[in-house]
């Protein structure tokens, strides 16, 4: 199985702040990999597919980097509603993996 | 509205059973792979299980094979997971999602439903 690991497991940012989150394979997946936003309650929410395409109706504060092992999410300004967990997903091999998760908290 | 919507979950003995559905709207079920995703409480995100669009292939997580099956009913817009052989470890709330594309990312998610093995 392809192992996900992010970084940092958790951070605290003020509004406006530029927030970086890390994720890693175990190996090559090319550009097969997704960021999701979980607020608590509730389901995943879609931000970033491909590794750097922007789901329709994200906003465009929202970037995504990366290929191979090395991924990067972006948040170029933090908004109030960005809190949660963030999470990358592998989607190369099955079975498809998820990162441990980053939870973004507001100053 | 483009939804997903889950039940049949709730509080089963170990070694019981349970079937969960998703009853999918707004789009046109039929055209896509179907997955659940689990997450047990306070922990992170676990992928389970999918099915093809026209319910002939699937894939299990090695967690749950032989004792979880996927399955769809296109005619009623409706996945479902038939569980059996519940184990305490399988405690979670279940998503149903929809994956798009050949990128494998899952764009539509329900908002679960909540399974607890506990005697």
């Amino acid at each position: 199985d392809i192992q996900m690991t992010q970084s940092p497991s958790s951070l605290s940012a003020s509004v406006g702040d530029r927030v970086t989150i890390t994720c890693r394979a175990s190996q090559s997946i090319s550009s097969f990999l997704t960021w999701y936003q979980q607020r608590p309650g509730i389901a995943p929410k879609l931000l970033i597919y491909a590794a750097s395409s922007l789901q329709s109706g994200v906003p465009s504060r929202f970037r995504g980097s990366g290929s191979g092992t090395d991924f990067t999410l972006t948040i170029s300004s933090l908004q109030p509603e960005d809190f949660g967990t963030y999470y990358c997903q592998q989607s190369y091999s099955i079975p498809f993996t998820f990162g441990p998760g980053t939870k973004v908290d507001i100053k | 509205e483009v939804q997903l919507v889950e039940s049949g979950g709730g509080l089963v003995q170990p070694g019981g059973s349970l079937r969960l559905s998703c009853a999918a709207s707004g789009f046109t079920f039929s055209n896509y792979w179907m997955h659940w995703v689990r997450q047990a409480p306070g922990k992170g995100l676990v992928w389970v299980s999918r099915i093809n669009s026209d319910g002939s292939t699937t894939t299990y997580a090695d967690s749950v094979k032989g004792r979880f099956t996927i399955s769809r009913d296109n005619a009623k817009n409706t996945l479902y997971l038939q569980m059996s052989s519940l184990r305490a470890e399988d405690t979670a709330i279940y998503y149903c999602a929809k994956s798009n594309g050949g990128y494998w990312y899952f764009d539509l998610w329900g908002r679960g439903t909540l399974v607890t093995v506990s005697s």
